[in-house]
């Protein structure tokens, strides 16, 4: 168990939906990172998010957005869903954000 | 941009043996790497990492070893046991950079 957590472990929804994932970082930590694994393209990096603050972007689509709130868990807003957005999406946390990266167990996101 | 891959998708090792991953990465300014493992249905786990400033860094049953010359980075496993059996990602991070960079993957399989 990293400690990370993430919220819900499993989401079905249709095309054109908006969905929001949840995450809670390792106690102590204050950077969070958010990633999508999908078969075809392993895992990419989207966005990190340290103390409240964006830090670093990744390929993140427009229709996608992200928050830290100030008891640092943070939520991604997937939005306008499209069937190729079904992917398990991933949250890691470090303590400042040049260190190790812990992941969370992931949300699998199915779009239909 | 630049990207960091594995040379091998697959590799099967009896019980017992020794494992090796390798991974080639691409971008010299790179200062920092590290190894996941990840079973089915749950996010990548820590397993080593090491500092550019390091040719060799040992954990328990695991060794990481980082050729700068070549820049090539790979991951030993001692006495590789069934539970070792998972996908294996390497990822490097660029000097001042926040976000890392993953390879595609290793699919580890111990045969009993």
């Amino acid at each position: 168990d990293s400690g990370v957590t993430q919220t819900p472990k499993h989401l079905i929804t249709a095309t054109g939906q908006r969905v929001t994932l949840r995450c809670s970082p390792r106690s102590g930590d204050l950077s969070v990172y958010w990633y999508q694994q999908s078969l075809d393209q392993g895992l990419q990096f989207l966005i990190q998010y340290y103390n409240g603050e964006e830090r670093a972007k990744g390929n993140i689509l427009e229709r996608f957005s992200a928050q830290q709130f100030p008891d640092l868990h943070s939520e991604l807003n997937l939005s306008s869903l499209e069937l190729g957005d079904s992917a398990l999406y991933f949250c890691a946390s470090s303590v400042e954000g040049v260190e190790t990266q812990y992941f969370g167990p992931g949300t699998r996101l199915l779009v239909l | 941009g630049e990207s960091v891959g594995l040379h091998l998708p697959t590799l099967s090792v009896q019980e017992g043996d020794n494992s090796i991953i390798n991974c080639a990465y691409s971008n010299s300014a790179s200062d920092y790497f590290i190894w996941y493992k990840q079973e089915s249905g749950k996010g990548p786990q820590f397993i080593i990492d090491i500092r550019s400033n390091m040719d060799k860094r040992q954990g328990q049953r695991v060794t990481v070893l980082l050729n700068k010359t070549v820049k090539h980075l790979s991951l030993q496993i001692a006495a590789t046991q069934p539970g070792d059996s998972a996908v294996y990602f390497c990822a490097e991070r660029g000097a001042g950079s926040y976000q890392l960079t993953f390879g595609k993957g290793t699919k580890l399989s111990v045969i009993p």
